[in-house]
């Protein structure tokens, strides 16, 4: 596509609940990183995936969450037994490896609201 | 990893050149500067990127002083539409993949 595609825009989920939260990244890109986002702070890394390596998985913040990438391309970033301190919004972002140091294409994001 | 102190907030008049300083002074020397925008309810977006040089694009300017502890991202003529929060950044290698932002600075254009 165009862009990297991220999926469901807004979720809003109870706490306890697992939720799935799905990227596109641009075709042809062969890296894919998931960061997240909490109100009024920075990025903070949570997973990279390069081609069939081994993903990075060193920021995930604990076992509930985990990422997986289907045939290099989509991937879905999943949480368990949500918090409220999972709120925040999961941006996914995907570049090139030749193009890696002209800066990611980022998603718009899903905002995640555990209540 | 370098650290980097920019300012929290500025405005800028339409039309107008924005200054934006960063500065980095414990950057290595194998470290390069980039800039970032994340407009509301957006993704961040790459605006450029340099090691010694100044850099040019489309986009913005980036100046770097020579000893490298600071930077400033120039928008030529600002819009309305570049209010956003700009982030410095300084990162180990181009292909490296953990981005650190720190909270930027957010820049109101006003009409």
């Amino acid at each position: 596509g165009a862009g990297v595609s991220q999926s469901p825009s807004n979720k809003v989920t109870e706490k306890g609940k697992d939720v799935e939260l799905r990227c596109d990244p641009i075709s042809g890109h062969t890296a894919l990183y998931w960061y997240r986002q909490s109100l009024g702070q920075g990025l903070e890394f949570l997973i990279y995936f390069q081609g069939n390596s081994a993903p990075d998985k060193s920021g995930l913040p604990s076992d509930r969450f985990s990422a997986e990438r289907t045939g290099g391309s989509v991937s879905t970033l999943t949480i368990q037994r949500t918090q409220q301190e999972d709120s925040a919004v999961y941006l996914c972002a995907s570049s090139s490896l030749d193009r890696a140091a002209y800066g990611y294409t980022f998603g718009s994001g899903t905002r995640l609201t555990v209540v | 990893d370098a650290k980097t102190t920019q300012p929290p907030s500025m405005d800028c008049a339409e039309g107008r050149a924005a200054n934006l300083p960063c500065n980095h002074s414990t950057i290595s020397g194998n470290e390069y500067v980039y800039w970032y925008r994340q407009i509301h309810s957006q993704g961040p977006q790459y605006i450029i990127h340099g090691l010694k040089n100044n850099e040019t694009n489309e986009m913005a300017s980036l100046i770097i002083t020579e000893d490298r502890k600071s930077s400033t991202l120039i928008l030529p003529h600002a819009t309305l539409r570049d209010t956003a929060v700009y982030y410095c950044i300084v990162r180990p290698a181009p292909n490296d993949y953990k981005l650190s932002f720190g909270a930027g600075t957010t820049v109101t254009v006003r009409a």
